[in-house]
């Protein structure tokens, strides 16, 4: 498997535009997390998955944050409008199958928005 | 709520020297348990769990741990630094009781000096 892909890489936008990152977990895998690494706060959970249903979102910061999970290999995470302070490296990661144990991170989409 | 606690956010230590890097959970019931080792722009790598059975995990790149349950500590442990252990490295616990949420320490910085 190639492991958790994410998309893009890098993305840098203009303060007030929709940012959609996107994210394909392991196949078999039926937990998938989003979280956001900044320097202030380290890593964070913004969002968690279970079977395609969101268990628990306390952590997005805003409305402006919003996450899909339409099937079982993909997700995404969108921030309408966007806003400078939301200038992060956000990793979405999957868990699951047979052993269940830990969560494989993908390499994480670095967003900067001026 | 679980809550993961890690000494020292940076840690210096000379090439050859014992790596300690420590974590405490809060957690009256045994977790899973894990270390996830971080490079520069990259995503979270798993480096060792604990889950059932011996307490001394053993992990990639000579690393190890130790379950102490007492204690409520899985503290991360390499008998000889190598310039290429410098990178983040963060603890983390998964909530068996708790939809299997992952909890994240703030990590620890490791440099390595030559």
């Amino acid at each position: 498997d190639a492991g958790v892909i994410q998309s893009p890489r890098h993305e840098v936008t203009e303060m007030g535009q929709e940012v959609t990152l996107r994210c394909k977990p392991i196949s078999g895998h039926n937990s998938l997390f989003w979280y956001r690494q900044t320097m202030m706060r380290g890593l964070e959970l913004l969002i968690y998955f279970n079977n395609n249903v969101p268990i628990d979102d306390s952590g997005m910061p805003e409305d402006r944050f919003s996450a899909k999970m339409p099937n079982a290999s993909f997700s995404t995470l969108k921030i309408q409008p966007s806003e400078p302070r939301d200038s992060a490296v956000y990793f979405c990661a999957s868990s699951g199958g047979q052993m269940n144990t830990e969560a494989f991170f993908g390499q994480g989409t670095r967003l900067t928005v001026v | 709520a679980q809550s993961v606690t890690q000494l020292g956010s940076h840690v210096s230590v000379s090439e050859g020297a014992l790596v300690l890097l420590r974590c405490n959970y809060s957690s009256s019931v045994p977790p899973y348990l894990f270390w996830y080792v971080q490079y520069p722009n990259q995503g979270l790598q798993l480096l060792l769990k604990y889950t059932t059975g011996a307490t001394l995990v053993k992990g990639i790149n000579g690393f190890e741990a130790e379950f102490k349950k007492s204690e409520t500590s899985f503290h991360l442990t390499k008998p000889s630094a190598h310039m290429s252990d410098a990178a983040e490295y963060f603890c983390a616990v998964r909530d068996l009781y708790n939809f299997n949420k992952f909890y994240f320490g703030s990590g620890t910085k490791l440099n390595v000096k030559p």
